[in-house]
């Protein structure tokens, strides 16, 4: 069990350019979920999955974040278009079933200048 | 719409007393509620759960409290430690959907 697996760790980007971003769970959980974290919040929920099926988009996720999970094991998280509202750090989590904690990986802290 | 509310944004308490962090919650169909701690630069790591049909559970340390009446929920650490200097957040959702976290206490431990 290595833990759930972000990359990067950072990442500094021009506005209106293309990121993306990667999440390894820990390989028997079929749950995945995508939170967001802005300076004195708490984690926004994004988006979750079940297996590759995506079951829930918050109405944060606008038409500029799409995320995947091919196969069911790592997914991806892009941000087109980025904007300086956008900087937050990027947190993935996974899970093995309902009602089971989720495992947070360490985030992914995206700049936009 | 802040439906989890964690209304002290810190806490200082001295080495060896009680911490009591609390929060708050306006949803009456959340039915799950975790703690989670977390220090900088790293995600939140699970400290302690409990269920809408228990009033509590203990883990080592750390105990939490659950008044549904109240929409209230505490996290008790005894004896504190300078290691539990960090930011808590309480968390919570319907099952384990989607969970809605308040925006954290920060916790600082004075030796």
């Amino acid at each position: 069990d290595t833990g759930v697996s972000q990359n990067p760790r950072h990442k500094i980007t021009k506005r209106g350019q293309n990121v993306t971003f990667r999440c390894d769970p820990i390989s028997e959980h079929n749950r995945l979920y995508w939170y967001r974290q802005t300076l004195g919040q708490g984690p926004e929920f994004l988006t979750y999955f079940q297996n590759e099926a995506q079951l829930e988009k918050s109405r944060l996720l606008s038409d500029r974040f799409s995320a995947e999970r091919p196969k069911g094991s790592f997914s991806t998280l892009e941000i087109q278009r980025t904007e300086q509202g956008d900087s937050a750090m990027y947190l993935c989590a996974s899970s093995f079933s309902l009602r089971e904690k989720l495992f947070f990986g360490s985030g992914t802290q995206l700049s936009v200048l | 719409d802040q439906q989890v509310k964690q209304n002290s944004p810190s806490l200082s308490v001295q080495e060896g007393r009680i911490s009591i962090l609390n929060c708050d919650y306006t949803n009456s169909m959340f039915d799950y509620f975790l703690w989670y701690k977390k220090y900088p630069a790293e995600g939140p790591t699970f400290l302690i759960s409990i269920s809408s049909i228990k009033d509590k559970n203990e883990d080592g340390r750390f105990t939490v409290f659950l008044n549904k009446s109240a929409k209230h929920l505490s996290l008790h650490i005894v004896p504190s430690q300078p290691g539990d200097s960090a930011v808590y957040f309480c968390a919570a959702g319907v099952g384990n959907e989607k969970l809605t976290f308040g925006t954290g206490t920060r916790l600082t431990i004075i030796p």
